[in-house]
């Protein structure tokens, strides 16, 4: 089984400042790595994913994370944020060896941009 | 090209009553999940269905909770005698392939409230 967590719940941080959020998981098998973000209220949104190759992945909005195999990390940085990122962050995992996408997801980091 | 259609996107129930929500994947997409999101809590997998098919319940609660995903129309996920622990955010993702490398695509969620 897969398991995903995320290390810090709430993470402040002020605009402009670089951020790093954690994201580690654990897996019997090779995995896909996802992250999405979540605005109020609303669904989730890709940011990027691993698949594949390079190990460092860039996504949508200036974000892009590193996988990190010998530490089965995941980790989303950002060099500078904005207000405007202020949101919920969810990292996941997909099983390569298994056909469907039940994703697992960790229970999420708390991103509050400070002006 | 929508997206996954989610409704209603607010529903309020009583204590004993019946709660129906409805996803309308993405046009193209034949395969169909949903996720529940308890109040601080990360997305639980709860249910992934192809047309009239369920492919894996492994998440769904033993009683009182059912899914579908007929032929026409939208997927269903239906709670009988809702409880007050059935309060959540639950959201509909669809994809169109079954790898699992695939992305799948959120909708904006249902919130139930049960008073």
């Amino acid at each position: 089984a897969q398991s995903v967590t995320q290390l810090d719940s709430q993470v402040p941080v002020f605009e402009e400042a670089p951020v790093e959020l954690r994201c580690n998981y654990s897996s019997s098998v090779s995995v896909y790595l996802f992250w999405y973000v979540q605005y109020p209220n609303q669904g989730l949104q890709l940011l990027l994913k691993y698949l594949s190759g390079s190990t460092l992945v860039k996504g949508i909005n200036g974000f892009e994370a590193e996988f990190n195999k010998s530490q089965t990390s995941f980790h989303l940085r950002k060099p500078s944020v904005h207000i405007s990122d202020t949101a919920e962050y969810f990292c996941a995992v997909s099983d390569q060896q298994r056909t469907g996408n039940q994703f697992y997801f960790g229970t999420g980091t708390s991103l509050t941009v400070i002006p | 090209n929508a997206g996954v259609m989610q409704n209603p996107r607010h529903l309020v129930r009583r204590r004993g009553q019946e709660a129906r929500l409805r996803c309308s994947p993405m046009k193209g997409h034949s395969h169909v999940y949903w996720y529940r999101q308890l109040p601080e809590e990360g997305l639980k997998f709860m249910v992934y269905l192809q047309k009239e098919n369920i492919i894996d319940e492994s998440g769904m609660p033993k009683e009182r909770f059912s899914a579908e995903f007929p032929k026409e129309g939208p997927s269903i996920l239906r709670i009988q005698q809702v409880v007050r622990g059935d309060s959540a955010a639950y959201f509909c993702a669809s994809s169109p392939q079954r790898s699992s490398g695939n992305t799948i695509y959120f909708g904006e969620g249902s919130w139930l409230t049960v008073v």
